[in-house]
């Protein structure tokens, strides 16, 4: 069936660093392609999404490109803030087949200032 | 514009006790879920209804129900907890399909469920 892998937690950075959290997916036919953020203490609200290939996903900073060649959505952001920690899910859903959004393990990520 | 509502936010229960998580949207969304988060495996689908009167199972539904009552609501129901059903069950809806395009799923703020 469809998955998601993204890369393992925690991930500590500095404020202003760059940041990349690695997210490959199997699907069998053509996805969207989606990043959430949880805040502490809430449920998950969308941060980017991208519907077909080569597409680019952007929002408050963050990035993620639509490979379907290396079948990667992987989430960048230039400089992180101390406000960005949080916990980030990949995720996939292929609405031609079926209606069920497929998460990945999540990734937290800890700004220092 | 509420969005997603869940019912209770905190639950304690004892092994054996049953009860049922309410969810409602107001947003008229065709599809709605029910997920568990757990430490280290993210959120996995338990329940999900892609239209009213019709549920589907997910990944784990073992030891659970659903119920679609109405196009706003979808309840999910443990009939005798389990200490492994410890978890925070997050509700959600979206409109989906496949003749309609993507919008985003909703997420309710979650229930945080401890079964002792």
């Amino acid at each position: 069936g469809d998955s998601v892998t993204q890369m393992e937690g925690p991930v500590t950075l500095s404020e202003e660093a760059f940041l990349t959290i690695n997210c490959t997916y199997t699907a069998t036919g053509y996805p969207s392609l989606f990043w959430y953020v949880q805040y502490p203490g809430e449920g998950l609200q969308l941060l980017l999404k991208a519907t077909k290939a080569d597409d680019k996903g952007s929002n408050k900073g963050f990035e993620a490109t639509y490979r379907k060649e290396t079948t990667s959505f992987h989430l960048e952001k230039g400089s992180v803030q101390v406000s960005d920690s949080a916990v980030y899910f990949c995720a996939l859903s292929d609405q031609g087949r079926d209606d069920k959004i497929i998460f990945g393990k999540g990734t937290r990520l800890h700004i220092l200032p | 514009n509420a969005g997603v509502t869940q019912t209770p936010k905190f639950q304690v229960l004892k092994t054996g006790q049953s009860m049922t998580l309410q969810c409602a949207q107001d947003m008229n969304h065709n599809s709605m879920y029910w997920y568990r988060q757990d430490p280290g495996m993210g959120l996995r689908l338990i329940y999900y209804s892609a239209s009213e009167g019709t549920t589907d199972k997910g990944e784990v539904p073992n030891g659970y129900n659903v119920s679609r009552l109405n196009k706003r609501e979808f309840s999910l129901r443990l009939e005798s907890a389990a200490p492994s059903q410890t978890s925070v069950y997050f509700c959600a809806s979206w409109e989906g399909g496949g003749l309609v395009g993507y919008t985003e799923a909703f997420f309710g703020q979650g229930t945080r469920l401890t079964v002792v």
